[in-house]
């Protein structure tokens, strides 16, 4: 099936400790997105990258890193540097071009503990 | 730099009753996005808009977009259990010469049978 895959789904992070969130798409889609989700909150832009080797700081790009060495796949790290990392993380896809519409992976929980 | 609010930010309705939730950006957008996020779940998009004081329905669902482009709504007929989730709209502009989209920050709807 294509689409994007997210993993893992949740994971749980000691205070300190930098944390790497997967996403993979098969949509041979250009454009990947990183947004952050808290708990009855709406999305917030973190990353994006229209090409690979390319991305831009969203909104909320403090304390979070990204990388886009192949088409299929745009990891995202929290690193220690961000305060309140304890959200729901979704990865996401478009063709790129204007008005296509944006594939969502199924998230990723993270919790700080 | 380019916000889009939507309201309310929550809504309470008896099955069978009308809903509709409005989405406003601060800058004149290309087009924009409807996309639905259930419980637990990841948004899925439902539809596009991109003329001015364009009309789309899906059933029960009836899409418009402003004629200025910097507003929409969704209003949903005769609401079912099924409606519920949190609907969120997506504006996409060019922002600092790159094209992106910026979520609304949602509405939450509940239906009560």
């Amino acid at each position: 099936d294509g689409g994007i895959t997210q993993s893992p789904k949740y994971l749980f992070r000691k205070e300190g400790q930098n944390v790497t969130l997967s996403c993979e798409q098969n949509l041979n889609h250009d454009a990947m997105y990183w947004y952050r989700q808290d708990p009855g909150q709406g999305l917030r832009l973190i990353y994006y990258s229209q090409i690979v080797n390319d991305f831009q700081k969203g909104d909320i790009a403090e304390g979070y890193s990204v990388s886009r060495e192949k088409k299929e796949s745009f990891p995202l790290t929290v690193t220690s540097a961000q305060k309140n990392p304890t959200a729901f993380y979704l990865c996401a896809s478009s063709r790129g071009k204007t008005g296509n519409t944006i594939y969502f992976g199924e998230g990723s929980w993270l919790t700080v503990v | 730099g380019q916000q889009v609010m939507q309201i309310p930010q929550y809504q309470h309705v008896q099955e069978g009753e009308d809903f509709t939730t409005y989405c406003n950006s601060s800058t004149t957008l290309s087009n924009i996005q409807w996309y639905k996020q259930r419980p637990g779940g990841h948004p899925v998009f439902l539809i596009q808009l991109v003329k001015s004081g364009e009309v789309k329905k899906q059933k029960r669902l009836t899409f418009q977009f402003g004629e200025a482009k910097k507003n929409s709504s969704l209003h949903i007929t005769a609401t079912q259990t099924t409606d519920v989730g949190t609907y969120f709209c997506a504006g996409g502009a060019l922002t600092s010469g790159t094209y992106k989209y910026i979520f609304g920050t949602g509405t939450r709807l509940k239906v009560l049978a």
